[in-house]
């Protein structure tokens, strides 16, 4: 199983762009990247995956290199609310969804 | 859609007690999850179910055993409590992968926390 590595935490300013970054070195070309974030005390919540091209959606963007060893997830404009453990996870290939997380990013955003 | 959710949010029990967590989804997924997260860790897969009737171990499925009775609810039972349960309990579901791609998304419940004295 191909597993990632990420910064323990980072800090970024309100209203601008947090750029977290995954390394996943050992991913297989069937594997896809998630991105999941987990609040304080509340369930992970998906934010967005992808598998070779970049994606957007209206939480973040994912941008995946050419050669997908590394990811990075950006939230374009940050806010207090997105202050939370940020995961990427690189899906295990089964035929069924399951999902190891690791120690993710905590970002704390600050005013 | 109330989406995932589990009863119930806080329990205590002494060593040796039982209970069952009990998750429910209303979004008609075939897939549900149970994973428990200890502080300053990840979560890890206790046990899943990938359909009505089916259940199946996790990463750490020691001491909790499960039942999918009915698709839309997945119960996470302790027979008999341990200390080293003490944890917050999270219960997901997906849908099925879609053309043989693995492209599931999990949505998780608030999450159950218990602790055993």
């Amino acid at each position: 199983d191909a597993k990632t590595t990420q910064p323990t935490s980072m800090d970024c300013a309100e209203g601008r762009a947090a750029n977290l970054p995954c390394n996943h070195s050992t991913i297989s070309g069937n594997e896809y990247v998630y991105w999941y974030r987990q609040i304080h005390s509340q369930g992970p919540q998906y934010i967005i995956h992808g598998l070779k091209n970049n994606e957007t959606n209206e939480m973040a963007s994912l941008i995946i290199t050419e050669d997908r060893k590394s990811s990075t997830l950006i939230l374009p404009h940050a806010t207090l609310r997105d202050t939370a453990v940020y995961y990427c996870i690189v899906r295990v290939t089964d035929s069924w969804g399951k999902l190891q997380f690791g120690a993710g990013t905590q970002v704390v955003v600050t005013p | 859609n109330a989406g995932v959710t589990q009863t119930p949010k806080f329990r205590v029990l002494k060593t040796g007690q039982s209970m069952t967590l009990l998750c429910a989804q209303d979004m008609n997924h075939e897939y549900m999850y149970w994973y428990r997260q200890d502080p300053g860790m990840g979560l890890r897969l206790i046990h899943y179910s990938v359909g009505e009737g089916t259940t199946a171990k996790g990463e750490v499925p020691d001491g909790y055993n499960v039942s999918r009775l009915k698709k839309q609810n997945f119960l996470l039972g302790l027979e008999s409590a341990a200390p080293s349960q003490t944890s917050v309990y999270f219960c997901a579901s997906s849908d099925q992968p879609l053309g043989g791609t693995y492209t599931d998304t999990q949505y998780f419940g608030p999450g159950t926390r218990l602790t055993v004295l």
